[in-house]
C-alpha cells in the first residue's frame, strides 16, 4: 500500500486480557515508531525500531508491554493484563532516512 | 529535565489573517525540528522541517522559524484558510544519530470564516 496502515482501526477489550495491535509500515522504511495519545494529549513515544532490533524501549509504561517487529516489516505492539488507563490511540509512523514519520490511521483502544 | 512547550489554549482567528502558532524548547540541542498537522481521529501528517543552521523555511502559505539562541520556532500560516483548522505539533530530534523526536502536545487552531 501507499501509506501506513494499522489494525484493528478500534479495539474494546476488557481488563484483565491481552491485546495485538498490529502495524504495516511502508515498503523500505526501515524505521519503525509506536506512540500512544490519550484524548487531548500529546503523542507519547513507545518504541522505536531499527530493521527488527529495537535500540529504544524507554518508553513502554511497564512490563505488560512489548513490541516485536518480524522480517524488517510488519510491528506488533502486544499490552498484556490490559488496565483502563492503557486506553488511548495507538499511532505507528515509519521512516527512512529523511527523517520525516509517515503516520497511520491509529489503534483506538477502548478498555472497560 | 527537555521540555517542548506549545500554547496549550485554542488559537481562534479569523479567515485571511495569518496565524502564528509557537514552539519553545528548553533543554534540548536539536538537529531539526518538524511541524505536523493532525486532523481529530487521523495521525499527525508532516509539513515542514527546518535544520539548526537555517532560520527560515517557507512552503506555500506555511513560513517556519527557528531561532537556537532563543529556543524557539514559529509557525505561520498567511492568508489562512477554514480548511487550515487543525491541531498543529511540533517535533524535537535530538542529536546523536538516532531517529527519535519528541512532539510537543500541539496546538489546536480554529479558523473563523
Amino acid at each position: 500500500g501507499a501509506g501506513v496502515s494499522q489494525s484493528p482501526s478500534n479495539k474494546v477489550t476488557e481488563k484483565g486480557k491481552d491485546v495485538e495491535l498490529r502495524c504495516d509500515p511502508i515498503s523500505g522504511h526501515t524505521a519503525l515508531y509506536w506512540y500512544r495519545q490519550s484524548l487531548g494529549q500529546g503523542l507519547e513515544f513507545l518504541i522505536y525500531f531499527q530493521g527488527n532490533s529495537a535500540p529504544d524501549k524507554s518508553g513502554l509504561p511497564s512490563d505488560r508491554f512489548s513490541a516485536e517487529r518480524t522480517g524488517g516489516s510488519v510491528s506488533t505492539l502486544t499490552i498484556q493484563r490490559t488496565q483502563q488507563e492503557d486506553s488511548a490511540v495507538y499511532l505507528c509512523a515509519s521512516s527512512s532516512l529523511t527523517d520525516t514519520q509517515y503516520f497511520g490511521p491509529g489503534t483506538r483502544l477502548t478498555v472497560l | 529535565s527537555q521540555k517542548i512547550e506549545q500554547n496549550s489554549e485554542a488559537l481562534n482567528i479569523q479567515e485571511g489573517k495569518t496565524a502564528t502558532l509557537t514552539c519553545n524548547y528548553t533543554n534540548y540541542s536539536p538537529a531539526y525540528l518538524q511541524w505536523y498537522r493532525q486532523d481529530p481521529g487521523r495521525g499527525p501528517v508532516f509539513l515542514l522541517l527546518i535544520r539548526e543552521n537555517e532560520k527560515e523555511k517557507r512552503k506555500e502559505r506555511l513560513k517556519v522559524t527557528f531561532d537556537t539562541t532563543l529556543k524557539q520556532s514559529l509557525f505561520h500560516i498567511t492568508a489562512s484558510q477554514p480548511a487550515d483548522s487543525a491541531t498543529y505539533l511540533c517535533a524535537l530530534e535530538g542529536s546523536g544519530g538516532y531517529q527519535k523526536v519528541t512532539f510537543g502536545t500541539g496546538t489546536k487552531l480554529q479558523v473563523i470564516p
